[in-house]
């Protein structure tokens, strides 16, 4: 049972221009969700979290957002840069769940030069 | 801070062997977790540790998955005996409180192979 879901394996964008991470969930009672980036052979790293009482988040480049009617949250980089090229994970937590997070499958996003 | 210390790095064992994974989380940090990274099943929560003391275990496969936290400052994963299955990286987070507003700091992670 896969509460949280990305469903794209891999993404492709040209540096300075967006890109867009998208996830899903199905537990309506997560009220939490994070996003972590990870490079090869280190762990994951944290980039940034929303509360399920706000739709928008911002911390430079990155901006998380959150439908929770549609259960659906995006992550956005702008202007995207080859660094970023990573596996990025879409990360759900909820009290009901003893606060355990639970992590999506991965996307890995290509930053082209 | 060194961040969030695992060792071994890499791990090869033959089946039916002890396997032990060790962990220092950042000093201050009082939860303590356990995942493992797998083609398969993606990043899965195996046990996680407040204070030291295990508040969830439910994640772990089987009988021969253990884990202790001795104290603040240690914590070890072990298996045995091991299986080819088990073949995985095993990542060790800290956090202070519950990690879900300023998530969790992971270690580099143990690379483990079962043959």
């Amino acid at each position: 049972d896969q509460q949280v879901k990305q469903n794209s394996p891999s993404l492709s964008v040209q540096e300075g221009r967006i890109s867009i991470l998208n996830c899903d969930y199905t537990n309506s009672m997560f009220d939490y969700f994070l996003w972590y980036k990870k490079y090869p052979a280190e762990g994951p790293t944290f980039l940034i979290s929303i509360s399920s009482i706000k739709d928008k988040n911002e911390d430079g480049r990155f901006t998380v957002f959150l439908n929770k009617s549609a259960k659906h949250l995006s992550l956005h980089i702008v202007p995207s840069q080859p660094g970023d090229s990573a596996v990025y994970f879409c990360a759900a937590s909820g009290r009901t769940g003893g606060f355990k997070t639970i992590f999506g499958a991965g996307t890995r996003l290509f930053v082209k030069a | 801070d060194a961040g969030v210390i695992q060792s071994p790095r890499h791990e090869v064992t033959e089946m039916g062997q002890e396997v032990t994974l060790r962990c220092k989380p950042i000093s201050g940090h009082d939860y303590l977790f356990w995942y493992r990274q797998t083609m398969m099943r993606g990043l899965e929560l195996l046990i996680y540790f407040n204070n030291n003391v295990p508040i969830d275990d439910s994640g772990m496969p089987e009988d021969r998955f253990s884990a202790k936290m001795p104290n603040a400052s240690f914590s070890t994963l072990k298996i045995q005996p091991s299986e080819p299955r088990d073949s995985a990286v095993y990542f060790c987070a800290s956090s202070q409180r519950d990690g879900r507003n300023y998530g969790y700091t992971f270690g580099s992670g143990t690379r483990l192979t079962v043959v």
